[in-house]
C-alpha cells in the first residue's frame, strides 16, 4: 500500500537558519510528490509539486525539495527561515495520472525561534 | 477569485444529531474531496467525487455521508452514528492530471 512518512513530528530552527523537512514515500512507481503548508485553523497551501524531469523542485516562499528516487525520498529545503514560515508542513504523493488521490504524511510542526 | 468556500468555520453538534458541512467551488473542477484531520495524524480521506453523482468511500467513510448533485457542491453529513466526530474538516478540489489540491479553509466540529 501506498504511504507516506514524516520522521519528524516537531523541528525547531532559529530565524536565518537553513531548514530541511523529511519525507519518504512507498509506492511502486514513480508517483506525483507534493509539499503543503497549513498555518494553524487555515486550510493546506501547495507549496510545490514533482511530476517528472528535473529532480530538483523550486517552490514558493523561497522553497525547494528534491526527489531522490533511490532513497524514496522528496525533503523539502529552505536556506534562511523566516519567523512566518512557522507553521505545519504535509508531504504527500499520488499516482500519477487520473485524479490523483492524494495520500498524506503526518505533518512535521516547525517552530522558528527569533 | 476563484476558490473553494466552506461553511460554518465552527460548528457545534450535540451528541445523536446529524451536522452538514457545506463545500462549494467556483473553479470548475472535477473532483472534490472530504478530509478529517486529527493531531498527529495528519489527513484522512472520508469520501471522494470525481463526477456529479458519483462518489466514492475513502478510508474513514462509517458514519458520514455525502452528495453530488452539482458539479460546484459536495456537502458532507456528519451523522449519529459517527463515535467521535470532534476534528477538522478539510474540503478540497482537483483537475484530472493536473496534480494536488485546491483546500477550503475548513470547519472545525465540536461536540458539545
Amino acid at each position: 500500500a501506498q504511504s507516506v512518512t514524516q520522521p519528524d513530528i516537531h523541528i525547531t530552527v532559529s530565524e536565518g537558519a537553513s531548514l530541511e523537512l523529511r519525507c519518504n514515500y512507498s509506492y511502486g512507481a514513480t508517483p506525483y510528490l507534493f509539499w503543503y503548508v497549513q498555518s494553524p485553523g487555515q486550510g493546506l497551501q501547495l507549496l510545490l509539486k514533482y511530476f517528472s524531469g528535473d529532480t530538483l523542485v523550486q517552490g514558493i516562499k523561497g522553497f525547494e525539495a528534491e526527489f531522490k528516487r533511490s532513497q524514496s525520498s522528496f525533503n523539502l529545503r529552505k536556506p534562511s527561515v523566516h519567523w512566518s514560515d512557522a507553521a505545519e508542513y504535509f508531504c504527500a504523493v499520488a499516482p500519477s495520472g487520473g485524479y490523483n488521490k492524494l495520500i498524506f504524511g503526518a505533518g512535521t510542526r516547525l517552530a522558528v525561534h527569533p | 477569485d476563484g476558490g473553494i468556500t466552506q461553511s460554518p468555520k465552527y460548528l457545534f453538534r450535540k451528541e445523536g444529531q446529524n451536522v452538514t458541512l457545506s463545500c462549494e467551488q467556483n473553479l470548475n473542477h472535477d473532483a472534490m474531496y472530504w478530509y478529517r484531520q486529527d493531531p498527529g495524524q495528519g489527513l484522512r480521506l472520508i469520501y471522494y467525487s470525481q463526477i456529479v453523482n458519483d462518489f466514492q468511500k475513502g478510508d474513514i467513510a462509517e458514519g458520514y455521508s455525502v452528495s453530488r448533485e452539482k458539479k460546484e457542491s459536495f456537502p458532507l453529513t456528519v451523522t449519529s452514528a459517527q463515535k467521535n466526530p470532534t476534528a477538522f474538516y478539510l474540503c478540497a478540489s482537483s483537475i484530472e492530471g493536473a496534480g494536488g489540491y485546491t483546500f477550503g479553509s475548513g470547519t472545525r466540529l465540536t461536540v458539545v
